[in-house]
């Protein structure tokens, strides 16, 4: 089962910041959350994770509280291009067998 | 530049009929994986190999073998396939150490008729 629950669905307007909640109430200490995404017909794509600091890379931040049992992915200006499913996703670091994808959030980026 | 390459992009097979399903890598992963995406739900990993050690999930069915002949190299084979197991698959590789980032290739859609 996974372990992230996560909005069905949102919207955003184009060029406007896109945040995306998950929680993650039971996460064990030594488990880092990550964010992948996937745009229609393709594979999912990495975006970012973190374990307890914030995070920032060319795609996106990512905002985790002090108690970890949420966070917040940020796309600061969403183009169309970022119309996709995001998957919340924690697990262990270096683990090679413990991605499960819960059921995502469907972003459409709206002109 | 393609890095994980997945052959045919679409694959037809009739029910019963094995098909095997190619994977391919050009980034030397030590990890390759293969998930089973059905329509509208998420991606569901089905097993994977470290180097040479097959590691299956528990509730992936006997239908579902795998081969890796090579480090670039992996198949899915479905040994008799049926109408629930029409769904695209996705082939994945990563690094073994470290946070294991996962490279997806674009999946093949099976169609089982």
């Amino acid at each position: 089962d996974a372990k992230t629950t996560q909005p069905t669905s949102m919207d955003c307007a184009e060029g406007r910041a896109a945040n995306l909640p998950c929680n993650h109430s039971t996460i064990s200490g030594n488990e880092y959350v990550y964010w992948y995404r996937q745009i229609h017909s393709q594979g999912p794509q990495y975006i970012i994770h973190g374990l307890k600091n914030n995070e920032t890379n060319e795609m996106a931040s990512l905002i985790i509280t002090e108690d970890r049992k949420s966070s917040t992915l940020i796309l600061p200006h969403a183009t169309l291009r970022d119309t996709a499913v995001y998957y919340c996703i924690v697990r262990v670091w270096g683990n090679n067998n413990d991605m499960r994808f819960g059921a995502g959030t469907r972003l459409t980026v709206k002109p | 530049d393609a890095m994980v390459i997945q052959n045919p992009r679409y694959q037809v097979t009739q029910f019963g009929k094995p098909v095997t399903l190619s994977c391919s890598q050009t980034l030397n992963h030590n990890v390759m994986y293969w998930y089973q995406q059905k329509s509208s739900q998420a991606p569901k990993l089905l097993f994977h190999y470290y180097d040479k050690d097959f590691n299956n999930e528990a509730d992936t069915p006997d239908n579902f073998q795998s081969r890796r002949p090579n480090t670039s190299f992996c198949f899915l084979d479905i040994r008799s396939p049926g109408l629930g197991d029409a769904a695209m698959y996705l082939c994945a590789t990563s690094r073994a150490q470290g946070h294991n980032e996962q490279f997806f290739g674009p999946g093949t859609r099976l169609t089982v008729l």
